[in-house]
């Protein structure tokens, strides 16, 4: 099984500032990675797949990179509705398809 | 648009059964895979179950093989999760999803979720 490891657990950044979330995987998932967030009582967003290629309808301001092993999750200038929590899924070994245990971004 | 509607949640004794299901609309049913998602308290996302669009193929996590069923009803666009010998362990929200396709095993759209809570 994959193990998917994102960090930092918490991430506190202020509005209209940059923020760079990771995503290490434990073997190659090449460039198979999803990213989705995430709000209390809501249902979960795709944001981000094939490690870069942005859902439909998903802002500009969000992008995704990396292949292999690492990936990272960029939010270019912060807006008040993206604070939740993200994660990161691998689809490129499975059963199971593993998920990162979330970054939750706050606001400083 | 797509909509996904899970129902079902609810407290149960360990060792009880429950049957989740998810409605679906504003997409055609039949033609997604279709797959259930997992989310303990204060934790994280859990892939448990998904199907194919036409009921052939199904695959369960490790956790809940042998316990959990998933199955389909394509004419009435809906998911359901039959759930056996629940343990605490199984207390958490669910959440139905559709899959992007066979080969791109990535979640596109999901329900709001339904609470199970195992307890005695």
């Amino acid at each position: 099984e994959i193990v998917m490891t994102q960090s930092p657990a918490t991430l506190s950044v202020s509005p209209g500032e940059r923020a760079t979330l990771s995503c290490r995987a434990s073997q190659s998932v090449s460039s198979y990675l999803a990213w989705y967030q995430h709000k209390p009582g809501q249902a979960p967003r795709l944001l981000i797949y094939g490690a870069s290629t942005r859902a439909t309808g998903i802002p500009g301001r969000f992008s995704g990179s990396g292949s292999g092993t690492e990936f990272t999750l960029t939010i270019s200038t912060l807006q008040s509705e993206d604070f939740a929590v993200y994660y990161c899924q691998q689809y490129n070994n499975w059963p199971p398809y593993t998920f990162g245990q979330g970054t939750k971004l706050e606001i400083k | 648009q797509v909509q996904l509607v899970e129902s079902g949640g609810a407290l149960v004794k360990p060792g009880g059964s429950l049957r989740l299901s998810c409605a679906a609309s504003g997409f055609s049913f039949s033609d997604y895979y279709m797959t259930w998602i997992r989310q303990a308290p204060g934790k994280g996302l859990e892939w448990v179950s998904y199907i194919s669009s036409g009921r052939d193929y199904t695959d369960y996590a490790d956790s809940v093989r042998g316990r959990f069923t998933i199955s389909r009803d394509n004419a009435k666009n809906s998911l359901y999760l039959q759930m056996n010998s629940l343990t605490a362990e199984d207390t958490a929200v669910y959440y139905c999803a559709t899959v992007r396709s066979s080969t791109w095993l990535f979640f596109d759209f999901w329900g709001q979720g339904t609470l199970v809570t195992v307890s005695s």
